[in-house]
């Protein structure tokens, strides 16, 4: 089974400074893991997602994450916070061969102070 | 073209009504999703079709049932809801597999009185 922890419900960040949302996973196949943001009202979008390869992912509007196997993490970062990266953030893990199961995080909403 | 649209974006039903939901895509694509999501919670996978067959079903109710007419269109059967199946449902497409992106659609509203 595949399971995804993400710590915090809700994380507030200055404008300017380091965004952290800390995700944790544990499955018993290699994962594949996957960070989505919500925006009020809106459908899911990917930010980034890690399969295999380098262990440190690029996405877009600035976000990385870097899969660690040894504590089984998959952290999502952004080097200075913009007033537009306010929403629900989701992590989230498959690895099912031949299947399309999304294991979710509980999601963490991040909130940005001027 | 990565677009999922969903109709409609809102939809009011009462416990004794027959709605549809409908989702499109033509990126391609040959899995696709629905989803329910309650306020403040994560999506629930409901049913997933893989080259348009049933291929997961989450032990959803009955009064829930799924359609894929085609490789492009997805439809979700509503009848004799509850209030508690109020909430946000999504449709996404993938390529297939479980590495794959998938795609979310911007999801319609419902609310059963």
């Amino acid at each position: 089974a595949q399971s995804v922890t993400q710590l915090g419900s809700h994380v507030s960040v200055s404008e300017g400074a380091l965004v952290l949302l800390r995700c944790n996973y544990s499955s018993s196949v290699p994962p594949y893991l996957f960070w989505y943001v919500q925006y009020p009202n809106q459908g899911l979008q990917l930010l980034l997602k890690y399969t295999t390869g380098a262990t440190l992912v690029k996405g877009i509007n600035g976000f990385e994450a870097e899969f660690k196997k040894s504590e089984t993490s998959f952290h999502l970062t952004k080097p200075s916070a913009h007033m537009s990266d306010a929403a629900e953030y989701f992590c989230a893990v498959s690895g099912f061969q031949g299947a399309q199961k999304l294991v979710f995080g509980q999601g963490t909403r991040l909130t940005i102070n001027p | 073209d990565t677009e999922v649209t969903q109709t409609p974006k809102h939809l009011v039903m009462g416990m004794t009504n027959k709605k549809s939901l409908k989702c499109e895509q033509h990126m391609g694509h040959r899995a696709m999703y629905w989803y329910k999501q309650k306020a403040k919670k994560p999506p629930e996978l409901m049913f997933v079709y893989s080259y348009e067959k049933l291929s997961i079903n989450e032990s959803v109710p009955s009064r829930f049932s799924p359609e894929c007419p085609n490789s492009s269109l997805l439809n979700l059967h509503l009848h004799a809801l509850q209030p508690e199946d109020s909430a946000l449902y999504l449709c996404a497409s993938s390529v297939q597999g479980a590495m794959e992106t998938q795609y979310f659609g911007p999801g319609t509203r419902l609310l059963v009185l």
